[in-house]
């Protein structure tokens, strides 16, 4: 199936640090999405992207759309004790004549007081 | 406007025994669909629909199936449970299948 490459797969960082991460694949996406899952809930949607090279902040988050329509990057600024958890990155394409969104593994961010 | 809503929460059902979780939107949602995810993995698709009427599988059908006959419900039955199927299950829908809205998922256990 399709897959989406998501990278680091977990980040330990002090209160106050810049985050970085990101996904690849060897598919092309039409729209990229950054998901955020705290423990015991479902993904909560962070930031849509629809336009190769779009640049996107919502708050202390900033994600972009590769512009070769493979790649989406997701920075946190600043990061709080509250952005503790799994952030997942999604890709939708158009397979099998419907659209279907592809999820990345996850990176779980930790971070220490 | 509650969203996704899924029951039950938690459920344990004995290897072989038969169960539907129950997934209902009220957005007037196209697309829906069920994920499961293994712990510390990411979300498969197991099931979509596209319209009341309308389902396919995912990456991961084996051992479900869904029905839709209303544009709000989309029910996921297990049938002869295993303990493969152990996992979380999470329902989503959207309306044209670009921004996914989840529920709060399903933690089922087979034993």
């Amino acid at each position: 199936g399709q897959q989406l490459n998501q990278s680091p797969q977990s980040m330990f960082i002090q209160e106050g640090e810049d985050v970085s991460m990101n996904c690849t694949s060897s598919s092309i996406f039409n729209t990229w999405l950054w998901y955020k899952q705290d423990p015991g809930e479902g993904p909560v949607l962070l930031i849509a992207l629809y336009k190769a090279g779009e640049l996107t902040s919502n708050g202390r988050l900033t994600a972009q759309f590769g512009i070769t329509r493979k790649d989406s990057f997701l920075n946190i600024s600043a990061s709080i004790p509250s952005d503790v958890g799994i952030y997942f990155c999604a890709g939708q394409r158009k397979l099998q004549g419907a659209q279907k969104l592809v999820f990345g593994q996850g990176t779980r961010l930790t971070i220490n007081p | 406007n509650a969203g996704v809503t899924q029951t039950p929460k938690f459920h344990i059902l004995k290897i072989g025994q038969s169960m539907t979780l129950q997934c209902t939107q009220d957005m007037n949602h196209n697309y829906m669909y069920w994920y499961r995810q293994d712990p510390g993995m990411g979300l498969k698709l197991i099931y979509y629909s596209v319209g009341a009427g309308i389902t396919d599988k995912g990456e991961v059908p084996n051992g479900y199936n869904v029905s839709r006959s209303t544009t709000e419900d989309f029910p996921l039955r297990l049938e002869l449970a295993a303990p493969s199927q152990t996992s979380v299950y999470f329902c989503a829908s959207d309306e044209w299948g670009t921004e996914a809205f989840f529920g709060q998922g399903t933690r089922l256990t087979v034993v």
